[in-house]
Order: C-alpha cells, then sequence, then structure tokens
C-alpha cells in the first residue's frame, strides 16, 4: 500500500473550513485515498473516500489533484465536536485483505 | 451511533484470568474486524473474517482467540494475558473485505493488572 504523509497537528478557529492535507506520491493507479477520523476515546469513524474526481457528503468535501499525489479533506464549517485524529489512508481498489493502515494521523485541534 | 455495539466497554483483568470481548453489528455486514490501539500507536489489525470465516491473523499471540458464530457477532476470548496487551479493543465491520468503508464499535478499553 502507499504510505501517506499529514502534517502530526494543526488548529482551526470554530466555524471556518478546515482543510486537511495529506501527500501519497507514490499512490498507484487502482489506490483509493480514504479519510476517517477518530475523536478521543471513541472507535474511527469513515468520512468519505475518492478515486480521482473530488468528493462530497454531508461531512466533507475530498481534494485529489490531478497527479493523485495529493490530496485535501476540507470541512466547510468547523466546530468543537470535529476535534479529532484525522487519518489520510490509501488503499488498493480491491484487495482480498482489508487492511486499512490508519498511521499517526493529524490531530486537529478547533477553537471557539 | 455507528451500528456496531461492543461490550463491556471498560475491563479489568488479571494475568491469570479468562475473558471473552463482545461485539454484535446491526448493519447487516458481511466481514468484521478485531484492531488493537495501544497507547501513542496506530490501530494494528489484529483478525479478520469474512462469511464466518477468518481471512487474516496478524500474526498475533494464541492468547487471543477469535471466534465468529454468525457475520453479526464477533468475539475475542483472552486468557493468561500480560501488562502490555492493555489497550483500546476495537471491533469494526463491512459490507465486504473489498470495501475500505469500515464501520467502528466505541471499543472496549482493556487493562491487565
Amino acid at each position: 500500500d502507499a504510505k501517506t504523509t499529514q502534517p502530526p497537528s494543526m488548529d482551526c478557529a470554530e466555524g471556518r473550513a478546515a482543510n486537511l492535507p495529506c501527500n501519497h506520491s507514490t499512490i498507484s493507479g487502482n489506490e483509493y485515498v480514504y479519510w476517517y477520523r477518530q475523536i478521543h476515546s471513541q472507535g474511527p469513524q469513515y468520512i468519505i473516500h475518492g478515486l480521482k474526481n473530488n468528493e462530497t457528503n454531508e461531512m466533507a468535501s475530498l481534494i485529489i489533484t490531478e497527479d493523485r499525489k495529493s490530496s485535501t479533506l476540507i470541512l466547510p464549517h468547523a466546530t468543537l465536536r470535529d476535534t479529532a485524529v484525522y487519518y489520510c489512508i490509501v488503499r488498493p481498489m480491491k484487495t482480498g485483505a482489508n487492511n486499512l493502515f490508519f498511521g499517526t494521523g493529524t490531530r486537529l485541534t478547533v477553537i471557539p | 451511533e455507528t451500528g456496531v455495539t461492543q461490550t463491556p466497554r471498560h475491563l479489568v483483568m488479571g494475568m491469570t484470568n479468562k475473558k471473552s470481548l463482545k461485539c454484535e453489528q446491526h448493519l447487516g455486514h458481511n466481514a468484521m474486524y478485531w484492531y488493537k490501539q495501544s497507547a501513542k500507536k496506530p490501530l494494528e489489525l489484529m483478525f479478520v473474517y469474512n462469511f464466518k470465516e477468518q481471512t487474516e491473523n496478524n500474526s498475533v499471540p494464541s492468547r487471543f482467540s477469535p471466534e465468529c458464530p454468525n457475520s453479526s457477532h464477533l468475539f475475542l476470548h483472552l486468557h493468561t494475558l500480560q501488562p502490555e496487551d492493555s489497550a483500546l479493543y476495537l471491533c469494526a465491520s463491512s459490507q465486504g473485505i473489498l470495501t475500505g468503508e469500515q464501520y467502528f464499535g466505541p471499543g472496549t478499553r482493556l487493562t491487565v493488572t
């Protein structure tokens, strides 16, 4: 699986957009980009995923660069409840073993 | 509420005890997983079950014994654990093992004394 690089921590003011970057320069053509988050002492929560097109759902937007070497997760209006560790994961489109390597993620702190 | 429940939420056990962790998913999924999350470490995948059959065991010590009686239930039987096994144990499920969209339970916080 491709490796990802994320900043260890970020702050964001409440109500502003939180833009979380992820570098995955070794991603291959059959690998998706997944984003999860983990609020303190809870299980990880799936947010969104994409292959090459930008994606949006009720939680967030995912912007993937044209060369697919990096992506940005956007939380449009961050709230205090969005304070969590955010994980960017790349994973092959189809695989016999459903491995998700969570890495160390980005700790996002939303500030009042 | 993710549709995946875990019991107990907290467990303290001695090294000679035997205990079991339970996971139940109400999502109609066919794949279930056990993960371990130790302090300051990334999540570690332990076991994968697909249609009740174990498809992956990531070199987990035999003192951890999984059981999957049906697609909705997953157990992790624990015996003669070590203090370093203290961690958050997370259960997850997914529609199948080909999708990366997994739904996690709240976890069981295990302390081995």
